[in-house]
């Protein structure tokens, strides 16, 4: 995941929003992700983002993307205790059969009561 | 995980010795993937596979092999495991070649070398 840039940590309160930052490399890239992992869980997917759109909004969750900078965020409104885990950002890189996702290096998001 | 199993869930090993991981998938999706999770790396692909017999490289594959010789069971054997091996090994699927909607992913094993 070296490609793909995340703050290790954050740590907010209950009801405030939080902001996940992500910065990749490949400005080809035609979708980027954003995964949750819960603990001794897999990842799940959360959402995602087409390359040619620069927000997408889906409940209390709002992606930006910034392709000029190769910047991804995640804001999630109204944080609750069980949104604490592991957030991780990937971008799908190659094209046709060799394509494959390269993720960051996760960030822990810790909801304080 | 919506089809996808993976085994043994948990393993200890000697350094030294051949282990064998599988990741089962009931969704006949066409392209799998092994990646493994390791604090301050995130994940890292290993290998992957876009049809039978069909496989790649990762990022990270030396020490590791792999086969796929049926759609549904993808194998990823460490050949002689070392104490760097430790790790969680997650097996992911995907339907479609472009990945739109992103990856169903396994619960992972743990497998620690001693």
């Amino acid at each position: 995941g070296e490609d793909v840039e995340q703050s290790l940590f954050l740590s907010v309160r209950e009801g405030d929003s939080s902001v996940i930052n992500c910065t990749y490399t490949d400005s080809s890239s035609t979708y980027l992700y954003w995964y949750k992992q819960e603990p001794g869980a897999g990842l799940q997917l959360l959402t995602y983002i087409f390359s040619n759109m620069d927000m997408k909004q889906d409940q209390r969750l709002t992606v930006l993307l910034n392709k000029k900078d190769k910047h991804l965020s995640l804001r999630i409104a109204d944080t609750q205790t069980g949104d604490s885990a592991i957030y991780f950002c990937a971008e799908k890189k190659g094209g046709g059969a060799t394509n494959k996702l390269i993720f960051g290096t996760g960030t822990l998001l810790a909801v304080q009561p | 995980d919506a089809g996808i199993t993976q085994s043994p869930r948990h393993k200890v090993t000697e350094t030294g010795t051949p282990v064998t991981l599988r990741c089962h998938q009931t969704e006949n999706h066409r392209y799998m993937y092994w990646y493994r999770q390791d604090p301050g790396h995130g994940l890292r692909l290993i290998h992957y596979s876009y049809g039978v017999k069909d496989t790649d490289k990762g990022e990270v594959s030396d020490g590791y092999s792999v086969s796929r010789s049926k759609t549904e069971d993808f194998l990823l054997t460490l050949e002689s495991a070392t104490s760097s091996q430790t790790s969680v090994y997650f097996c992911a699927i995907s339907e479609s070649r472009t990945a739109q909607h992103g990856y169903t992913f396994g619960s992972g094993t743990r497998l620690t070398v001693v």
